[in-house]
């Protein structure tokens, strides 16, 4: 079945770049997404990318797409404090017949941005 | 302010209680859906409703009942919970029902003791 993994911590300084790695499964996706999860929050929508493109950049974020190989990362720039939080990676999956998608969640990596 | 709205933020709860939880949306999203976060395990999707409709139940117990009577306004009907339905329940919309660009509410921090 489909399934998104993702690396459930990750500890870095303040000021440094931060990577979180996700790998998923079903090659069909056609969007993935990252999203955020502040402490008693919902999950904001951080960004995303197509499936047919390499690479995306926003700002502090930039994703990577490595779709032979089913990977997807995110780097953040100069981590702030701020950008402590829980990160989920997402994959657009087809369910049923049809094309009707929904999304297929990794369990979210924790990072921790130390001072 | 993420447009949608989850009322109440905490709930304690007995399982022979019943409660409501309530979302609403003023983005203009037809679709709404229901989403169970419990600790160490992946987001699980409860259900979804496109345009009132309800198309989807992921083999949800019954002790849950969705209602959508609109198209801003969704809620869930608690009875007869277990503690193992402890969890952050949150609720989203998206433009339509295509998954992926959805907001959040705060969510729901239920305790079923």
């Amino acid at each position: 079945g489909e399934d998104v993994e993702q690396s459930l911590f990750l500890s870095v300084r303040e000021g440094d770049s931060s990577v979180i790695n996700c790998t998923y499964t079903d090659s069909s996706s056609t969007y993935l997404y990252w999203y955020k999860q502040e402490p008693g929050a919902g999950l904001q929508l951080l960004t995303y990318i197509f499936s047919n493109m390499d690479m995306k950049q926003d700002q502090r974020l930039t994703v990577l797409l490595n779709k032979k190989d089913k990977h997807l990362s995110l780097r953040i720039a100069d981590t702030q404090t701020g950008d402590s939080a829980i990160y989920f990676c997402a994959e657009s999956t087809l369910f049923n017949a049809g094309n009707n998608r929904k999304l297929i969640w990794g369990l979210g990596t924790s990072l921790a941005v130390n001072p | 302010e993420t447009g949608v709205t989850q009322t109440p933020r905490h709930l304690v709860m007995g399982m022979t209680n019943k409660k409501s939880l309530k979302c609403e949306q003023h983005l203009g999203h037809n679709a709404m859906y229901w989403y169970k976060q419990s600790a160490k395990k992946p987001l699980e999707l409860m259900f979804v409703y496109n345009f009132k409709e309800q198309t989807e139940n992921n083999s949800v117990p019954s002790r849950f009942s969705p209602e959508c009577p609109n198209s801003s306004h969704l809620f869930l009907h608690l009875h007869t919970l277990q503690p193992e339905d402890s969890a952050l329940y949150l609720c989203a919309s998206s433009q339509d029902f295509q998954a992926g660009e959805a907001f959040f509410g705060q969510g729901t921090r239920l305790t079923v003791v």
